[in-house]
């Protein structure tokens, strides 16, 4: 069963806009929640997190929000930019597990 | 800064060979994990440890086994290498089962 869903398997945005990942999740006892990004024939690199006590967590041009009613959380990428192509990974976990999503591709055009 | 190395970037096998992965991290983290990627699966965990010679199943353990022997070094082993195992295979480490992963670069490989 898939806990944790990235339902967009890819995203294409241009240079200089908004890029808006978004995430799912069925297990309402995840407190902790990531962002790994990852390069093709590279490891996936933790991004950003966020405590299910907080709503909103910013590092630079990223921001996750969760809204933990609706199980959703969403990175925003402001502003986008080349570099920032990659597969995008969300992850939830509790005490015991971690759950990670789909992945969703995102592609910045110059 | 975290290190975690995987022996191999790129490994080719065949149908029926024993298989071995291995991982090695240098932050004295308690756990180690493998999982495999796959695309629209992403990643799929394999098997888990948390401390030396303890090991758990993951979501997808058949044909697959694994060995910690030290608290460094974790591997993953194809007992009989089948072409459904052709995949990227992620190492990943963390200091508790909760907090984040610090993954390696990953084995890409291919069973003819």
């Amino acid at each position: 069963d898939q806990q944790v869903k990235q339902n967009s398997p890819s995203l294409s945005v241009q240079e200089g806009r908004i890029s808006i990942l978004n995430c799912d999740y069925t297990n309402s006892m995840f407190d902790y929640f990531l962002w790994y990004k990852k390069y093709p024939a590279e490891g996936p690199t933790f991004l950003i997190s966020i405590s299910s006590i907080k709503d909103k967590n910013e590092d630079g041009r990223f921001t996750v929000f969760l809204n933990k009613s609706a199980k959703h959380l969403s990175l925003h990428i402001v502003p986008s930019q080349p570099g920032d192509s990659a597969v995008y990974f969300c992850a939830a976990s509790d005490n015991n597990d971690m759950r990670f999503g789909a992945g969703t591709r995102l592609t910045v055009k110059p | 800064d975290v290190k975690v190395t995987q022996s191999s970037r790129y490994l080719v096998k065949r149908t029926g060979e024993k298989v071995f992965l291995e991982c090695v991290q240098d932050m004295d983290h308690e756990n180690m994990f493998w999982y495999r990627q796959d695309p629209g699966l992403g990643l799929r965990l394999i098997y888990f440890s948390y401390d030396v010679k303890m090991k758990e199943k993951g979501d997808i353990p058949e044909g697959y086994s694994v060995s910690r022997e030290k608290k460094e070094r974790f591997s993953l082993i194809l007992e009989s290498a089948s072409t459904n195992q052709t995949s990227m295979y992620l190492c990943a480490t963390s200091e508790t089962l909760q907090e984040t992963q610090y993954f390696g670069p990953g084995t890409r490989l291919l069973v003819l």
